[in-house]
């Protein structure tokens, strides 16, 4: 079967450095993905990897390493308003296969 | 580009009744997706089309759920005989396919409610 892990929470307080983790397990893998989700919102895109290494957005990283089935987003100089669900997502084939995400709480 | 449109936002309908969803993806995106997302968990796949065609379905999907894309534009996702499990939100994604990544973009979602 198909299956993405990541931790179900994470706090951290303003202005600090967050990682969140994800392994997988997908056949047909292309990439990873990870979507940014707030309560009542539609998920939406963040970040993609491919190829191993690092990818950098602003304040947001993604890292991924393929032969350890494994990805990370690195959250940068956090912000109240950084506080939501997030999800990483493999690309199988032509569909996007999502974890169950992870909910980070920023305080003050 | 207005995004991607779906209609209603929230549904609240009887069990046993059917209803149905509308989609209207970001206009030059060919491929278009259905997930559900239940509170606390991920988006789930549902069924995925390219223009006119429905080339993948979930083996999830019950066979109470079926979905069209007439024209290759807009969707629709219908639920025949609604029971309380399928009381979720049903979220609408497109994309172009052209972009490494296949980036999808989502909908606000129509909240269902079986009651």
């Amino acid at each position: 079967g198909q299956s993405l892990e990541q931790p179900s929470e994470v706090t951290a307080v303003e202005g600090a450095i967050v990682q969140i983790n994800c392994t997988y397990q997908t056949s047909g893998f292309y990439g990873l993905s990870w979507y940014q989700q707030h309560d009542g919102g539609a998920p939406t895109f963040l970040s993609y990897n491919a190829l191993d290494g690092l990818e950098e957005t602003g304040r947001f990283s993604s890292f991924l390493s393929r032969s350890d089935s494994y990805g990370y987003l690195l959250l940068q100089e956090l912000q109240m308003k950084d506080s939501a669900s997030y999800f990483c997502a493999a690309q199988a084939g032509t569909a996007l296969i999502f974890g169950k995400g992870t909910t980070l709480s920023v305080s003050s | 580009d207005t995004g991607v449109s779906q209609d209603p936002r929230h549904k609240i309908t009887k069990r046993g009744q059917n209803v149905t969803f509308r989609c209207d993806p970001i206009s030059e995106h060919n491929r278009l997706y259905w997930y559900r997302q239940t509170l606390g968990q991920g988006p789930e796949f549902l069924t995925y089309f390219q223009n006119e065609a429905q080339l993948e379905k979930s083996r999830l999907l019950s066979n109470r759920f079926s979905a069209e894309r007439p024209k290759g534009s807009f969707s629709t996702l219908e639920i025949q005989r609604t029971e309380q499990g399928d009381s979720a939100m049903y979220l609408c994604a497109s994309s172009s396919g052209s972009r490494a990544g296949n980036t999808i973009y989502f909908g606000e979602g129509s909240w269902l409610t079986v009651v």
